[in-house]
């Protein structure tokens, strides 16, 4: 099974930071590769999908890149609903998540 | 506005069962590729099933196979989770989540609010 793994597992940030987070595959995945948000008690909300194309809605701060097995998530400046959860998931195959980058107020 | 809405968790002892359901609304439910995903208190994500729009293929994680049982009914506009043979590491918030009709098979563009099983005695 594809495993996810993402760094760092938190991050202090400042509003306007610019943050990034990174998401490695244990193998080739392609472009098979999308990111959620998740707040406390709320469903997981789909940010990026096919590692770079933005789901309809999300504010263009956040932008993905990658492909194969290294990808990143940006925030290019951190607004205060953006502290939240980021989970990479793979769909190359049965669909796989990274263990998460919580994002808190420094 | 596309809804979708879990009911039927609660709690049960290991070795029990529970029949999770996911009422859609706000779309064309017959046409879209539904799955399950949980998340154990505190922890990460992890995808359970995916049943297609006519019910014809289904996937399981290894970790539910043989005892989870994934279905829908198109004209109720209804997705279901049979649990069966329930462990304590099966506790955790299940939500129902919609495949996307733009990224395509396995992307999960809407979310219900979850329901939480727990399994202890």
């Amino acid at each position: 099974a594809i495993q996810l793994t993402q760094s760092p597992s938190s991050l202090s940030a400042s509003v306007g930071d610019r943050v990034t987070i990174t998401c490695r595959a244990s193998q080739g995945i392609s472009s098979a590769l999308a990111w959620y948000q998740q707040k406390p008690g709320k469903a997981p909300k789909l940010l990026i999908y096919d590692a770079s194309s933005l789901e309809s809605g999300v504010p263009s701060r956040f932008s993905g890149s990658g492909s194969g097995t290294d990808f990143t998530l940006t925030i290019s400046s951190l607004q205060p609903e953006d502290f939240a959860t980021y989970y990479c998931q793979q769909f190359n195959n049965y669909p796989a998540f990274g263990g998460g980058t919580k994002v808190e107020i420094k | 506005e596309v809804q979708l809405v879990e009911s039927g968790g609660g709690l049960v002892q290991p070795g029990g069962s529970l029949r999770l359901s996911c009422a859609a609304s706000g779309f064309t439910f017959s046409s879209y590729e539904m799955n399950w995903v949980r998340q154990a208190p505190g922890k990460g994500l992890e995808w359970v099933s995916y049943i297609s729009s006519s019910g014809s293929t289904i996937y399981y994680a290894d970790s539910v196979k043989g005892r989870f049982t994934i279905s829908r009914d198109n004209a109720k506009n209804s997705l279901y989770l049979q649990m069966n043979s329930l462990r304590a590491e099966d506790t955790a918030v299940y939500y129902c989540a919609r495949d996307s009709p733009a990224a395509g098979l396995f992307v999960f563009d809407y979310w219900g609010q979850g329901t939480l099983v727990t399994v202890s005695s």
